[in-house]
């Protein structure tokens, strides 16, 4: 399969901590995204980073990305409730985006 | 701006029967790509459109297919539909040129008994 892999599967931690999820794929890429998935909005697309960029910042987000390890990984800073979701990469490759299969973040109050 | 808008958003179908699944993309966009979701699975990719042309395709039998029309609308068709179909069909537009975000739809949820 091409799907990726992300670690861990799932993550609680208590609001106002950080939380780092990786993510790992197989594939040569154009760039690498990560996108939030929670049941009343569907998948958002939150940052994408270019195959040739090593860092990238949104926000509370910092992304991560190398190519030598086919890796990168997702830090939210500060978490809040609201950040209660799945959080998915997807490796941008011939006009397709490959999965990973998601990590699962539980923030707690 | 409107956003991408995918119908039905709720489906259920025998088996054996066909199914034709609609997404108009967010003006301006010409790429249109389809994924399926399931839990055992995960996010699994479809096929890909562009200006009408099918770009890329990815591992799934015959009777799966889409095409995309001159509006940049896209539909996609599963014939004889299985169990194993079920699932949540996500439909994303982009510019589908360089470096650029997806946006999807909230999916059509479809289940075949």
């Amino acid at each position: 399969s091409q799907q990726g892999e992300e670690d861990p599967q799932a993550l609680s931690i208590q609001e106002g901590e950080n939380a780092t999820m990786n993510c790992s794929y197989k594939t040569s890429i154009n760039n690498l995204q990560w996108y939030r998935q929670n049941s009343g909005r569907g998948l958002v697309h939150l940052i994408l980073i270019r195959s040739n960029e090593r860092e990238k910042h949104s926000g509370r987000l910092r992304v991560t990305l190398d190519t030598s390890k086919k890796s990168s990984s997702l830090l939210i800073t500060a978490s809040r409730a609201a950040d209660t979701a799945s959080y998915f990469c997807a490796a941008d490759s011939n006009y397709q985006l490959i999965w990973g299969a998601g990590t699962k973040l539980i923030i707690k109050p | 701006k409107a956003g991408v808008t995918q119908t039905p958003r709720y489906l259920i179908k025998t088996r054996g029967q066909q199914v034709t699944l609609s997404c108009s993309p967010i003006s301006g966009h010409r790429s249109v790509s389809w994924y399926q979701q399931t839990p055992g699975q995960g996010l699994q990719f479809l096929f890909e459109y562009f200006s009408e042309t099918q770009r890329n395709k990815g591992n799934f039998p015959g009777r799966f297919s889409g095409r995309q029309f001159s509006n940049s609308r896209s539909e996609m068709n599963v014939s004889t539909l299985e169990l194993g179909d079920s699932a949540l069909y996500l439909c994303a537009s982009s510019y589908g040129l360089g470096d650029t975000e997806a946006f999807f739809g909230q999916g059509t949820r479809l289940t075949v008994v």
